[in-house]
């Protein structure tokens, strides 16, 4: 079935660390979004990088959509870097998908000081 | 601009009430969406609105839930009647279809309803 998996599920590191997180999906997308979920709840915008890669600032994120994978970049984590990951994709159904993201089930994040 | 907007922003209720809950998209957005975020089930899509009309409504999961968007600027989203198992974070999000097709959906702050 359609799936999208993120791994490692749980990642610690020290302030200052550097650290990958990998989603991968079963299916050809035509939307892909990068989500951090912080400790209060609220989904915050990382990235909207169906293909391609893309910078903001500590964060960048490469899609490899032709082999169905994204990877986002943490550089010089910061313990507000903490929370859950969470990658999206809308899978490319022939226009009769727009919109229906489907979530991997997230990379929790701790980062300590 | 301020945001999608969803409120309130907790809910405690009482097995068998009813619950609405209330969400105002970004200005000039024409794609609304509700999702629901369990432990058990992760975030899923409950329904999408293009211009007011509901597309998909596949992820409601039963006839207790339903969702409306009377105008641009506001949907709810209600049960009735509620029961424990609906105890989630619900979440509104809003997306602006551009030339190039999809676009980035953007997230309220969600609801946080609890049942008793």
């Amino acid at each position: 079935g359609i799936q999208v998996e993120q791994s490692p599920p749980d990642l610690i590191l020290q302030e200052g660390a550097n650290s990958t997180l990998r989603c991968n999906f079963s299916d050809s997308v035509n939307n892909l979004q990068w989500f951090h979920q912080n400790p209060w709840g609220q989904l915050i915008n990382l990235f909207y990088i169906p293909s391609g890669t893309k910078q903001n600032g500590r964060l960048s994120a490469t899609t490899v959509a032709t082999e169905r994978y994204s990877l986002l970049y943490i550089s010089s984590s910061q313990t507000t870097d903490s929370g859950v990951y969470f990658c999206a994709v809308v899978f490319d159904a022939g226009g009769t998908s727009y919109g229906k993201l489907t979530f991997g089930q997230g990379t929790i994040l701790t980062v300590h000081p | 601009d301020a945001g999608v907007i969803q409120s309130p922003r907790h809910e405690v209720t009482e097995m068998g009430q009813e619950v609405t809950l209330r969400c105002k998209p970004i200005s000039g957005h024409d794609y609304l969406f509700w999702y629901r975020q369990t432990m058990m089930r992760g975030l899923e899509l409950l329904i999408y609105f293009n211009n007011n009309v509901p597309i998909d409504d596949s992820g409601m999961p039963e006839d207790r839930f339903s969702a409306k968007m009377p105008n641009a600027s506001f949907s709810t989203l209600k049960i009735q009647p509620s029961e424990p198992r609906d105890s989630a974070v619900y979440f509104c999000a809003s997306s602006l279809t551009r030339a190039t097709g999809q676009e980035t959906q953007y997230f309220g702050p969600g609801t946080r309803l609890l049942v008793l």
